[in-house]
């Protein structure tokens, strides 16, 4: 079972690059959810979807954009790097019914110099 | 505004019990998620509550109070492998993985 699968695990960038980070899943989610974590800061919300097409922002939106363009993708862009959007970056997903958890895929290290 | 809080750091002993709090002041509330994160990894999910009172699961509890803005998650008899990072998330609505996390507690168990 695949689940949640990011690529990369890894990624150098230089500042005012701009790449795309990859999210998929094989579970039928109707919901993903971006998120980004710094040491102190806990897990912060990006940008999340409740469907394909349908994409809102989170606390932290800035500099991200995102699309669902199917069920099973969910990519995060970054439009031109900064030092700031180094981070460790989550995706996650769960199904229709509320009291199921969501699913972390393993994280892209971001690393902006 | 939204606000979650927890202790940032706890210790225990080995076959102990330890009861980690977080409080929370969020805009709206439709659950709130126990995640347990070990150093490097992704978070896992550890339980879940929406309505008042005492979810049980195996060697862990939580609790939830939302008249108090109030949840506890309850580790009993410790084991090393529980030396991790515990996380606490409320959902404000509808979708399912738009959680406001807490920073975190990092729980070191000692033998």
């Amino acid at each position: 079972n695949a689940g949640v699968t990011q690529t990369p695990k890894f990624q150098v960038l230089k500042t005012g690059q701009s790449m795309t980070l990859q999210c998929a899943q094989d579970m039928n989610h109707e919901y993903m959810s971006w998120y980004r974590q710094d040491p102190g800061m806990g897990l912060r919300l990006i940008h999340y979807s409740v469907g394909a097409g349908i994409t809102d922002q989170g606390e932290v939106p800035n500099g991200y954009n995102v699309s669902r363009s199917t069920t099973e993708d969910f990519p995060l862009r970054l439009l031109s790097a900064a030092p700031s959007q180094t981070s460790v970056y989550f995706c996650a997903s769960s199904p229709g019914n509320p009291s199921t958890e969501a699913f972390f895929g393993q994280g892209t290290r971001l690393t902006v110099v | 505004g939204q606000n979650i809080d927890q202790p940032t750091e706890m210790t225990a002993t080995e076959g102990a019990i330890v009861q980690i709090n977080c409080t929370y002041q969020t805009s709206g509330f439709n659950g709130l998620f126990w995640y347990q994160q070990h150093a490097g990894e992704a978070p896992t999910f550890l339980s879940y509550n929406v309505l008042d009172g005492l979810e049980e699961k195996g060697r862990f509890s939580s609790f939830l109070s939302r008249s108090k803005g109030y949840s506890y998650l309850l580790l009993k008899e410790l084991q090393m492998k529980d030396s991790a990072s515990y996380l606490c998330a409320v959902r404000e609505n509808q979708a399912g993985t738009a959680l406001i996390f807490g920073k975190g507690t990092t729980l070191s168990v000692s033998s």
